[in-house]
């Protein structure tokens, strides 16, 4: 999974701020699907994206979560106004196309302080 | 609502031995079963898979078992190493629209004893 590309590792915020969590998929891979990892849970599925389009924002909390994946650059996943509760390890995965196995990076882990 | 299910938190076996684990689904529709395992601080890294359409898949030490009947599937690895310590998720993914999210079970983490 060396291919996904995860940034930053570690990420410490303030309750009240933003963070910006960026994600570059595997080489050729055009599917990239966020996903959080609660304390003692396992992965729950956010977003599925490709470029330029959300497909399936279903797992997206209603308020204060957004994703992107432009057409030049990385994948991002926004949190505004972060609260304790968003604490977490975000992960990233990509695959060539829907419904095959996706890779994972190594994950963003979020700390709200 | 909790569509896939693993209802061992943990599993300790001697090195050499047979490990099996073992995951519960609940939604038909799903079709692509896939395990990933996962060390600490690290992202999930995929093992193997199988389609609703097998029964058996095997991949060196790892086999998938799937009896679609019981809605049921188990990862077999065997010999089991020390370097296989780790936690183990099965996820599945599949349905109308399959958008290919994978739908995770809670993880068991694995231990092996030299």
């Amino acid at each position: 999974n060396a291919g996904v590309m995860q940034n930053p590792r570690h990420l410490v915020r303030r309750r009240g701020q933003e963070a910006r969590l960026r994600c570059s998929p595997m080489k050729g891979h055009s599917h990239v699907y966020w996903y959080r990892q609660l304390p003692e849970e396992g992965l729950k599925f956010m977003v599925y994206l490709q470029k330029e389009n959300i497909i399936d924002e279903s797992g997206m909390p209603k308020e204060r979560f957004s994703a992107e994946f432009p057409k030049e650059g990385p994948s991002i996943l926004r949190i505004q106004q972060v609260v304790r509760g968003d604490s977490a390890a975000y992960f990233c995965a990509s695959s060539p196309r829907t419904a095959t196995e996706a890779f994972f990076g190594q994950g963003t882990r979020l700390t709200v302080v | 609502d909790q569509q896939v299910k693993q209802n061992s938190p943990s599993l300790s076996v001697q090195e050499g031995r047979i490990s099996i684990l073992n995951c519960d689904y609940t939604n038909s529709m799903f079709d692509y079963f896939l395990w990933y395992k996962k060390y600490p601080a690290e992202g999930p890294t995929f093992l193997i898979s199988i389609s609703s359409i097998k029964d058996k898949n095997e991949d060196g030490r790892f086999t998938v078992f799937l009896n679609k009947s019981a809605k049921h599937l188990s990862l077999h690895i065997v010999p089991s190493q020390p370097g296989d310590s780790a936690v183990y998720f099965c996820a599945a993914s599949g349905g109308s629209g399959n958008t290919g999210k994978l739908i995770f079970g809670q993880g068991t983490t694995l231990q092996v004893k030299p």
